[in-house]
Order: C-alpha cells, then sequence, then structure tokens
C-alpha cells in the first residue's frame, strides 16, 4: 500500500524556518518525481514545488521560489521542504504527493496524497 | 500561468440524479487535466487523469471528457458517497493550476 506521512509542521513566527518531511514507503521512491501541494484554511489547492526522480530538476511556483526548497534522500525514500523566511500567506495544510510519472504520462498526476501537514505562521 | 474556471462553485442534487462540473482553462492545455475529489476533513484522491482515464478503483459512474480548453465531469446515479468538493488540475505547464473547486451536496 502506498503511503506518504507528513511531519515538521506547527505554529512559527512571521520570518523564521521551518522544514517538512515527508515518508514514503509502499512504492519505490526512487522511481517517481514527487510534489508538495498547499491548502490555505477552506481554500483550494495550491501547487507548490516538484522534484524529479532523481532530484535533478525542481520547480516551484513563484510565490515560494528564493524562500523555499524542495529536496529528496532517495536512500531513505523521504521527501523534504524547506521553508525559510515565512510569510502569514503560507499558513496552510502542505501534502506531500506523488507524481504519477510512467504510469499516467506526466508527473503532473498526483495519484497518491499523504494525510497533510499544518502549518501556521503568526506571531 | 493557466487560469483554471471551474463551475459551478456548488451543487445541490439528489440520489440518483446524473451531475455536471465544469473546467475551463485559459489557453489549450492538450487534455493534461485531472480531477480529483476532497471529502470532508480528507486529503484530495484522484479520480481522472488524461482529461479522461479512470484512475483504478473509481466507480465507473464517473466519467470525463473534453479537449483544448474545455473540459467536464460527469457523475451518474449520485451516491451518498459522492458528497464532496470536486477539483480540477492542468498539468501541461508549470505552474500547475486548479480550479477554484465545485462542492457537491445532496438535496
Amino acid at each position: 500500500e502506498v503511503q506518504l506521512v507528513e511531519s515538521g509542521g506547527g505554529l512559527v513566527q512571521p520570518g523564521r524556518s521551518m522544514k517538512l518531511s515527508c515518508a514514503a514507503s509502499g512504492f519505490t521512491f526512487s522511481n517517481y518525481g514527487m510534489a508538495w501541494v498547499r491548502q490555505a484554511p477552506t481554500k483550494g489547492l495550491e501547487w507548490v514545488a516538484t522534484i524529479s526522480y532523481d532530484g535533478s530538476s525542481t520547480y516551484y511556483r513563484d510565490s515560494v521560489k528564493g524562500r523555499f526548497t524542495i529536496s529528496r534522500d532517495n536512500a531513505k525514500s523521504t521527501l523534504y521542504l524547506q521553508m525559510n523566511s515565512l510569510r502569514s500567506e503560507d499558513t496552510a495544510t502542505y501534502y506531500c504527493t506523488r507524481g504519477g510519472g510512467l504510469d499516467y504520462g506526466s508527473y503532473g498526476v498526483l495519484d497518491a496524497w499523504g494525510q497533510g501537514a499544518s502549518v501556521t505562521v503568526s506571531s | 500561468d493557466i487560469r483554471m474556471t471551474q463551475s459551478p462553485a456548488s451543487l445541490s442534487a439528489s440520489l440518483g440524479e446524473t451531475v455536471n462540473i465544469e473546467c475551463l482553462a485559459s489557453e489549450d492545455i492538450y487534455s493534461d487535466l485531472a480531477w480529483y475529489q476532497q471529502k470532508p476533513g480528507k486529503s484530495p484522491q484522484l479520480l481522472i487523469y488524461n482529461a479522461k482515464s479512470l484512475q483504478n478503483g473509481v466507480p465507473s459512474r464517473l466519467s470525463g471528457s473534453g479537449s483544448g480548453t474545455q473540459y467536464s465531469l460527469k457523475i451518474n446515479s449520485l451516491q451518498s458517497e459522492d458528497v464532496a468538493t470536486y477539483f480540477c488540475q492542468q498539468y501541461n505547464n508549470y505552474p500547475w493550476t486548479f480550479g477554484g473547486g465545485t462542492k457537491l451536496e445532496l438535496k
């Protein structure tokens, strides 16, 4: 069974940093691109960042570029999101997602989602 | 950025009815479109990809169609388990973008 388990969320002050982790199991992690998608309270979904299966390519939405870093450790089957200079508008539930890749012809098909990690940016 | 306009924002229907949810892209996305279902308090789940391909395990009552800039999700014979919010997503270009969601309730 495919499982994605996020950790590392919580309350953080504006301007500070936080790192999210996502432990993957039930599939060969190194074969899949991965992405973070966030959802502000009572709002819709917003793509944040994507990383290729081997970590060689990364993509970010403009509002987080230069502040957030997506990375992965294939030996540990773990995805990360380092978030710096956090702002109130970054407050959201952050979902770790698997990009279906070859199974679907694109990383963009998000075929597995974690339960989400809540991040609240407030003083 | 490609804008995804989803309609209606909310929908009330009776058990057994057929419902349609529309998604309009601001430019051609060449069928690089997925539909997700999110039940209250839960994570989104993939329903449809490549505009019309049904994800494993999804009931055949659901179907996707469309091309170019216009896409739709159809739910036949509405069941209580279909109560959820539905989102479309384009993955033709970065940044991947989602529609605003359609909240489906039972009448």
